[in-house]
């Protein structure tokens, strides 16, 4: 089976302060690995995939098969960071994978000014 | 266009009501998705289609029925439903319709509210 571990349920840290949201997963395939956001009031929407490694917004993100982690990081914070992360693992087999997304419980980043 | 539009937005129905909530796309993608949300939780799949077939029902109870009359369309009929039920329903699609489809981007709709009384 799979899961997808967010341990923080809220972060706040200041502007301009690094900010790095925490995602550990468990499974025994290759798993896909993808940061959706959701901004207040605003539909939810892809932020990063692994498989892409490319950095959106000044995020970047790392998997790590070693720890199971697919960590979020920013250095510098904006409050326009201010959102819903989640998290999401998309368990990769053979002939049946499709955008069969399992979600973390999400990790609620207040940036203050 | 380029969003996934759902109707209506607030839905409140009584246990014996039947409703249905719909979800439009016209962006030629053919995956087509219903999550479910409850309050501070996070989305769950309830079925998946591609090219207008169910590939995916994550053994949802028989009183939420889908349908996908086409490519562009998806339907998620609502019957005898019960209080628990009440939640956030989220369309979503993605481009490729096929198995193959790796590390594919889902687009959502920002959601359907249901409160069933």
């Amino acid at each position: 089976a799979q899961r997808v571990t967010q341990p923080e349920k809220l972060l706040s840290v200041f502007k301009g302060a690094p900010v790095e949201l925490k995602c550990n997963y468990s499974y025994s395939g290759s798993p896909e690995l993808f940061w959706y956001v959701q901004y207040s009031r605003q539909r939810l929407q892809l932020l990063l995939r692994h498989i892409s490694r490319e950095s959106i917004k000044g995020f970047t993100a790392d998997l790590n098969k070693g720890e199971t982690s697919f960590h979020l990081k920013k250095p510098f914070a904006q409050e326009e960071d201010s959102a819903m992360y989640y998290c999401a693992l998309n368990p990769w087999r053979r002939g049946s994978t499709l955008g069969r997304l399992y979600f973390g419980r999400g990790t609620q980043l207040t940036v203050w000014p | 266009d380029t969003e996934v539009t759902q109707t209506p937005k607030h839905l409140v129905m009584g246990m014996t009501n039947k409703k249905s909530l719909k979800c439009e796309q016209h962006m030629g993608h053919r995956a087509m998705y219903w999550y479910k949300q409850k309050a501070k939780k996070p989305p769950e799949l309830m079925f998946v289609y591609s090219y207008e077939k169910l590939s995916i029902n994550e053994s949802v109870p028989s009183r939420f029925s889908p349908e996908c009359p086409n490519s562009s369309l998806l339907n998620l009929h609502l019957h005898a439903l019960q209080p628990e039920d009440s939640a956030l329903y989220l369309c979503a699609s993605s481009q490729k319709g096929t198995t193959r489809a790796a590390n594919e981007k889902l687009f959502f709709g920002s959601g359907t509210q249901l409160s069933v009384l």
